[in-house]
């Protein structure tokens, strides 16, 4: 089944204390992306990547970091969590940035920082 | 600024039809999509237009002027299934796609 797939559903954690949370994508896409989810916000890109090793921010990359060392995978990092990153955060693809091309997302993460 | 305009919540009736108007200003343009989510729920595809004009699927059709920089999303024959957001996001000149806050439509018995 074409899926994306992010690891974990729901964290509850505490400040400072580093987290990663997984996303994988078994659909061959190109393009990857974070986004995180506040109420009334909308979808707020965190970061991007076009293709492997190549990565860019989006519009709120403060206190995040990614890599993407291969295709299917794009972890989402945060160094030292801060309560205003408690969000829902939504892993996303797609074959090209492009035109025509629909972003297929995770089932989200809802990420909890105290 | 880039700026993406829905209403943020619309009630409408079982088995009646509600549209769902989205505007935009933004730099350059490559397409306009909608999404349906459901609460707690990633975001699902509904449907994509780039040029002006009504693309319909089904229950649900969508609608884009480019010249006015509006776009709605019209659903017909509602069912209660239908209540869910739906997210409104333009694709713009470097290819970023700028997302709407998002339309909370509630449908009463």
């Amino acid at each position: 089944e074409a899926q994306v797939t992010q690891n974990p559903r729901y964290l509850i954690t505490v400040t400072g204390k580093k987290l990663t949370v997984t996303c994988s994508q078994n659909m061959n896409h190109e393009y990857m992306s974070w986004y995180r989810q506040d109420p009334g916000l909308g979808l707020r890109q965190i970061y991007y990547s076009m293709n492997v090793e190549v990565t860019d921010k989006g519009d709120v990359p403060e206190g995040y970091k990614v890599s993407r060392k291969e295709k299917r995978n794009f972890p989402l990092i945060l160094e030292s969590p801060s309560p205003n990153q408690t969000s829902l955060y939504f892993c996303a693809s797609s074959f090209t940035p492009g035109q025509y091309n629909e972003q297929f997302f995770g089932p989200g993460t809802r990420l909890t920082v105290l | 600024g880039q700026n993406i305009d829905q209403p943020t919540e619309m009630t409408a009736t079982e088995g009646a039809i509600v549209q769902i108007n989205c505007t935009y200003q933004t730099s350059g343009f490559n397409g306009l999509f909608w999404y349906q989510q459901h609460a707690g729920e990633a975001p699902t595809f509904l449907s994509y237009n780039v040029l002006d004009g009504l693309e319909e699927k089904g229950r649900f059709s969508s609608f884009l002027s480019r010249s006015k920089g509006y776009s709605y999303l019209l659903l017909k024959e509602l069912q209660m299934k239908d209540s869910a957001s739906y997210l409104c996001a333009v694709l713009d000149s470097n290819y970023q796609l700028i997302w709407g806050a998002g339309t909370k439509l509630i449908i009463k018995p």
